[in-house]
């Protein structure tokens, strides 16, 4: 079946920097890839996705790139701040079959952003 | 935000009980998931539903059921619950399939 391999498992940068965060996926029939983040005691939240006709998306500080060839795809967030400080998870859609569309996540990034 | 509430939002029982979650949209989505969250494993579906009484299984359903008679409500049923089961419960709702899904504020279950 599908499977979303995500890394790193824990990623610390000081603030301003840049972090990145990278996923592969198995199933070449994807057409959905979004990234959630979840802060402490709460349910993920959409930070932004991207769909197998674009190759990459931005949205102010954070931006997805998809590369379908090599079936990865990765987000990268620019500037941190302390606030960006949560645990990130990735998704792929299963692209065939009866749980087409349904989401496949990977186990997620902790990020920790240090004033 | 989506309106999504579950209930109860924390659960301690002990094994061999029945244990249902109660998951209530007011989006009107049309689809509804279950997923459970455990430490290295991210989310992994349980159930999901794609209209009212329209049901499926997910990548973990065993010993888990789901019901979905009304489209605001989808409940999560553990028939005889396992200390395997102990996890952190999220219900999500999308209005359609590979469309953002919008999660609820979770159940954290107990069993003991």
């Amino acid at each position: 079946g599908e499977n979303v391999e995500q890394h790193p498992s824990t990623l610390s940068v000081q603030e301003g920097d840049s972090a990145v965060i990278k996923c592969t996926y198995s199933d070449s029939a994807s057409n959905y890839f979004p990234w959630y983040k979840q802060e402490l005691g709460k349910g993920p939240q959409l930070i932004i996705d991207i769909r197998s006709n674009v190759g990459e998306k931005k949205d102010q500080r954070i931006a997805v790139t998809l590369n379908k060839t090599a079936k990865h795809f990765s987000l990268h967030i620019t500037e941190t701040q302390p606030e960006d400080s949560a645990v990130y998870f990735c998704a792929a859609s299963i692209g065939y079959g009866g749980s087409q569309g349904n989401l496949i996540f990977g186990k997620g990034t902790k990020l920790s952003v240090k004033p | 935000d989506a309106g999504i509430t579950q209930s109860p939002r924390h659960k301690v029982t002990e094994t061999g009980t029945p244990v249902t979650l109660r998951c209530h949209q007011t989006e009107n989505h049309r689809y509804m998931y279950w997923y459970r969250q455990d430490p290295g494993h991210g989310l992994r579906l349980i159930h999901y539903s794609y209209g009212v009484k329209d049901t499926d299984k997910g990548e973990v359903s065993d010993g888990y059921s789901v019901s979905r008679s009304k489209t605001e409500d989808f409940l999560l049923t553990l028939e005889s619950a396992t200390s395997s089961q102990t996890s952190v419960y999220f219900c999500a709702t999308a209005l359609k399939e590979e469309f953002e899904q919008f999660f609820g504020p979770g159940t954290r279950l107990t069993v003991l």
